[in-house]
């Protein structure tokens, strides 16, 4: 079974600075896609990048941007820049590949709040 | 275009009742999947419809149910409410289904077990 692990509940960084959240996680599948999404206290659950196992090239938007370890399971985000809107609960997620007819049921990390300081 | 409308945001029921959530997808959108988001147990998936068609289920007792219409709207159903149910209910909707498409998720249904 697939699963993925947040370590990190909380984190905390200064308006401006750079922080990485990390997430590892497991599955025995090759071709899969790994998500960042971000939970504002509003509760709307927002996409914030994701990356397609099969590439190589790590997945960019913007001040987001991801460390894509495939070997080591690993899926890192970096939010560089760091602003007040920034804050809120951030989730790692997974999701076997596929298009049209196939499944898009993700597996959820336990989430990681981020806090901003101004 | 509007986004993903869930309706009512917040509900409260006795336990041993039953309730219905509705969820209205993004126009275009045919598939629709359900999360369940408690503290203790974090976000876990329910079930995913796809043309009037449910194509994944979660591991979750069968007093949960839904279906999806015609229109994409989806509603699921808990019977026999229990405590443990209480939960923000998340859905989210897709143009067709797999994740090469991005999921859209509505701001939920606030469920409230006493």
């Amino acid at each position: 079974a697939q699963t993925v692990t947040q370590s990190q509940p909380e984190m905390s960084v200064q308006e401006a600075e750079t922080v990485t959240l990390s997430c590892t996680y497991d599955t025995s599948e090759s071709d899969y896609y790994l998500f960042w999404y971000k939970q504002p206290p509003s509760r709307q659950m927002i996409l914030v990048i994701r990356q397609e196992a099969y590439k190589q090239q790590n997945a960019t938007e913007n001040r987001f941007s991801v460390n894509f370890q495939k070997a080591a399971k690993s899926f890192s985000l970096k939010i560089s820049d760091s602003q007040l809107g920034d804050a809120a609960m951030y989730f790692c997620a997974y999701s076997l590949s596929g298009y049209g007819g196939a499944t898009n049921k993700l597996i959820f990390g336990t989430g990681t709040l981020l806090a901003v300081q101004p | 275009k509007a986004g993903v409308t869930q309706t009512p945001r917040y509900l409260i029921k006795t336990r041993g009742q039953q309730v219905t959530l509705s969820c209205s997808p993004i126009s275009g959108h045919r598939s629709v999947s359900w999360y369940q988001q408690t503290p203790g147990q974090g976000l876990q998936f329910l079930f995913e419809y796809f043309s009037e068609t449910q194509r994944n289920k979660g591991n979750f007792p069968g007093r949960f149910s839904g279906r999806q219409f015609s229109n994409s709207r989806s509603e699921m159903n808990v019977s026999t409410l229990e405590l443990g149910d209480s939960a923000l209910y998340l859905c989210a909707s897709s143009l067709v289904g797999g994740s090469a498409y991005e999921q859209y998720f509505g701001p939920g249904t606030r469920l409230t077990v006493t």
